[in-house]
């Protein structure tokens, strides 16, 4: 079956950019109508959609980060990528990479999450 | 503040049933599909309920959800102790350029 591994640095310094790449096994990510996605959680708080790249390549991004987030995908590597610029100490939190079929919000299928941690 | 309100928090005794409400508006709940997922401590997020009502594979039946206008429910019967955990809501808002809208999340305690 399809597993998702989150995968990059643990810690990231304010005003940097956050880089992480979710592994996909057991399926290919440019295969099926899915919604490859990030969505993270700050520690203690609730889950927060950051966006999507499509199969077929567009994205859609949730507007409070939109300037600063960018998803791509590395088909020959199998793998899908975050970008978010600029981070502040509010972007803490665990990052879930993660797959929906259908419509975005029906999100079947979560890598395990990352703890990524802003601090000087 | 998250776009659907729910309860920050829930609870019940094992075999009861309890309820955990969502509310939205129109350009979320009230015109399109509500999604809930579980959330065990220390665990990533699990769908439970899909397209208002359905349950994936391997979700029991005592989990229910329904939708009614711009508010959602979800319904756990015979309450156990292992489902303690957060529960969240969430739906395609097609506000601006669409996005992904999720509830700030319902702690059940199990008494």
């Amino acid at each position: 079956q399809v597993q998702l591994q989150e995968s990059g640095p643990g810690l990231v310094k304010p005003s940097e950019t956050l880089s992480l790449t979710c592994t996909v096994s057991g399926g290919s990510v440019s295969s099926g109508s899915y919604y490859w996605s990030w969505i993270r959680q700050p520690p203690g708080k609730g889950l927060e959609w950051i966006g999507y790249i499509y199969y077929s390549g567009s994205t859609n991004y949730n507007p409070s980060l939109k300037s600063r987030v960018t998803i791509s995908v590395d088909t020959s590597k199998n793998q899908f990528s975050l970008k978010l610029s600029s981070v502040t100490a509010a972007d803490t939190a665990v990052y879930y990479c993660a797959s929906a079929g259908v419509v975005p919000a029906a999100i079947s299928l979560w890598g395990q999450g990352t703890l990524v941690t802003v601090s000087s | 503040q998250s776009v659907l309100t729910q309860p920050p928090s829930a609870s019940g005794t094992p075999g009861q049933r309890v309820t955990i409400s969502c509310s939205g508006s129109s350009s979320n709940i009230g015109s399109n599909y509500v999604y809930w997922y579980q959330q065990l401590p220390g665990t990533a997020p699990k769908l439970l309920i899909y397209r208002n009502n359905q349950r994936p594979s391997g979700v029991p039946d005592r989990f229910s959800g329904s939708k009614s206008g711009t508010s959602a429910s979800l319904a756990i019967s015979g309450l156990r102790s292992e489902d303690e955990a957060d529960y969240y809501c969430a739906a395609w808002d097609d506000s601006l350029s669409g996005d992904v809208v999720f509830g700030g999340g319902t702690k059940l305690t199990v008494l």
